[in-house]
Formats: C-alpha cells, sequence, structure tokens
C-alpha cells in the first residue's frame, strides 16, 4: 500500500476486555512508532521499534499494555483488562532512518478505541 | 531532560498577516527537529524538519521554520496565512531513547486559527 494502515479504525469495546490494534507500517520503512491522542490533544508517545534492536517501551502507561512487531514489519498494539481511561485514538507511524525523507514519520489514519 | 515545549496554546492571526508558532526544545548533543500539521478530521502530516545545514528550512504548503541553536528554537513561519492553514500542529524532536537508539517526542500543540 501507499500509505500507513491501522486496522480496525474504531473499536468500542465493554470495560475489562482485552482489544488488539494492528499496524500495517508502508515497506521499508525500519522504524514504527505508537502514539496515543487524547480528544485532538497531544501526542503520547507509548513504544518505538526499530529494526531488530529491542523496542523502546519507555511511554507505555501500565503493564495492562503490550506490543509486537513481527518480521521487522506489521505490529499489533494489545490492551489487556481495557479501562475507561484508555479511550482515545492511538496513532502508528513509521519512518525510514536513511535516504529521502529520513527521520520523517508517516502517519496512520488511527484507532479510536472507545471503552464503556 | 530532554524536551520540547510549545509555549502557546492557540495562535489566532488574520488571513493575509504573517504567522509564527513558537517551539523550544531541550535535547543533548544536535537536534533534530520537525513539524507536523493535523487537519480537522485527518491524519498528522509531516510539515518540515531540520538535520543539518542551513537554518532556515522550507516546507509544505509555503511553511517554513528557523533553527536558532543559542535560543534552543525552531518557531514555524507562514508569510501569509490562510484560511486553510487553521489546524494543530505540532513541534517534534528526535531524542535518545532508552535502548540506545532514538525516538522522536512531540509538543504538546498549538491550535492555529485563520481568521477571514
Amino acid at each position: 500500500g501507499a500509505g500507513v494502515s491501522q486496522s480496525p479504525s474504531n473499536k468500542v469495546t465493554e470495560k475489562g476486555k482485552d482489544v488488539e490494534l494492528r499496524c500495517d507500517p508502508i515497506s521499508g520503512h525500519t522504524a514504527l512508532y505508537w502514539y496515543r491522542q487524547s480528544l485532538g490533544q497531544g501526542l503520547e508517545f507509548l513504544i518505538y521499534f526499530q529494526g531488530n534492536s529491542a523496542p523502546d517501551k519507555s511511554g507505555l502507561p501500565s503493564d495492562r499494555f503490550s506490543a509486537e512487531r513481527t518480521g521487522g514489519s506489521v505490529s499489533t498494539l494489545t490492551i489487556q483488562r481495557t479501562q475507561q481511561e484508555d479511550s482515545a485514538v492511538y496513532l502508528c507511524a513509521s519512518s525510514p532512518q536513511s535516504g529521502v525523507g529520513a527521520y520523517e514519520q508517516y502517519f496512520g489514519p488511527g484507532t479510536r478505541l472507545t471503552v464503556t | 531532560a530532554q524536551s520540547v515545549a510549545q509555549p502557546e496554546d492557540q495562535v489566532n492571526v488574520a488571513e493575509g498577516n504573517p504567522l509564527t508558532v513558537k517551539c523550544t526544545y531541550s535535547v543533548s548533543g544536535n537536534p533534530y527537529l520537525f513539524w507536523y500539521v493535523q487537519y480537522p478530521n485527518r491524519g498528522l502530516q509531516f510539515l518540515l524538519k531540520y538535520i543539518t545545514g542551513d537554518n532556515l528550512v522550507k516546507g509544505s504548503y509555503g511553511f517554513e521554520a528557523e533553527f536558532n541553536k543559542s535560543q534552543t528554537s525552531f518557531h514555524l513561519k507562514k508569510p501569509s496565512a490562510l484560511v486553510s492553514d487553521s489546524a494543530l500542529y505540532f513541534c517534534a524532536v528526535r531524542v535518545s531513547g532508552n535502548t540506545g537508539g532514538f525516538k522522536t517526542i512531540f509538543g504538546a500543540g498549538t491550535r492555529l486559527f485563520v481568521k477571514a
């Protein structure tokens, strides 16, 4: 595909349920980021993958949050036992680390998560 | 601590007037600086970046930004604002990550309103 894709676009879940959010980055981009944005506010860094290096998980708000990136491509963000404060738009971005566009992040459309 | 700050929550300008959206940063080493824009109901888009070289960088939609090392600033500017420039603007900086690599952190965002 031409850009970063995320699925689902919207997710409504009940408090206490687990959810999985998916991100398909741009092919060839070695860096992948997850952010959270609440109500049109700022971006909260969650986790960062770069190539085969250990991910930087310093932004994950609790141990209910985890993420994987398989084969250096697709990433899944999992939230266990969702809480109402987890409601937000979850954004994924990918970035090349060299060449044209180096370090520029290309964002997906986001997944809007609502926990009821 | 490494950080990026956008001191203004909101900037109001009249169409045709010049606009400035402020950004200051605190990083160790040479900064990599970015501006992104989020139009209503649309995804985040890259505007411009400073890595090295000329302190004045030009980007999309007629925007430019000036890197000022002594003031640790990277203000976004446009000579003549358009109503269609109304959006949420984010400054970002690449900082050292927790796993030996680098990650990008974002400011809180500045909402720009351009009045006709």
